[in-house]
């Protein structure tokens, strides 16, 4: 069965970095690609960007460009998306999801999400 | 980009209600239209994809319609596990915009 595990919980500091991993099993990696999508406390979900699995293409939300990177192991089948110059408003569970592009796009599969705490 | 408007953003409803939630584009977006179902604690789950398909293992009570700018998701008959917030998704073009959320609540 398909299925995304996503790394544990992370506390940083206002200008660190974060690093999520995403570790997709049950499925052809390369066939799909990867969204990632976070939730702030109290908010609605708001999309990230995604990456193809397929050849790493990318396509990030304007507002987090220049501080997002998303990336893929195909050897681990295991994604990951680097947020720096963190904010306090960056903090939020973030998560992964599978993203099927075969005929209308759709994340079908889910991560558990990721909590990360940004404070001083 | 697309901004997406969902309406209610909260609804009191009851266990056997028929509930309809809407949610409107600021532009054309075909059919590209997705519904998920979040509940706290727990990962997003798709229900609807293309505007009206129901994605696998999803209960029939669910259905959603509509095209170009204007979208509903309808539950038949509301039952206790379908108390959650109800996001739609637009896909036509990037960045994927969510709506603001529907939460349903518990008259």
């Amino acid at each position: 069965q398909v299925q995304l595990v996503q790394s544990g919980a992370e506390v940083k500091k206002p200008g660190a970095s974060v690093k999520v991993s995403c570790k997709a099993s049950g499925y052809t990696f390369t066939s799909y690609g990867i969204s990632w999508v976070r939730q702030a406390p109290g908010q609605g979900l708001e999309w990230m960007g995604w990456i193809s699995a397929y050849n790493g293409n990318t396509n990030y939300a304007q507002k987090l460009q220049g501080r997002v990177t998303m990336t893929t192991d195909t050897s681990t089948s295991t994604a990951y998306m680097e947020l720096r110059s963190l904010r306090s408003d960056d903090t939020a569970v973030y998560y992964c999801a599978r993203e099927n592009y075969h005929g209308s796009s759709k994340s079908d599969y889910w991560g558990q999400g990721t909590l990360v705490t940004v404070s001083s | 980009d697309i901004q997406m408007t969902q309406s209610p953003s909260s609804l009191s409803t009851s266990v056997g209600d028929r509930v309809t939630l809407t949610c409107r584009a600021s532009q054309t977006i075909s059919s590209y239209l997705n519904w998920y179902q979040l509940k706290p604690g727990k990962a997003p789950k798709l229900l609807i994809y293309a505007a009206s398909t129901l994605q696998s293992g999803v209960p029939s009570r669910f259905s959603g319609s509509g095209s170009g700018t204007d979208f509903t998701l309808t539950i038949s008959s509301l039952q206790p596990e379908d108390f959650a917030t109800y996001y739609c998704q637009q896909s036509y073009s990037t960045p994927y915009t969510f709506g603001q959320g529907t939460k349903l609540e518990i008259k």
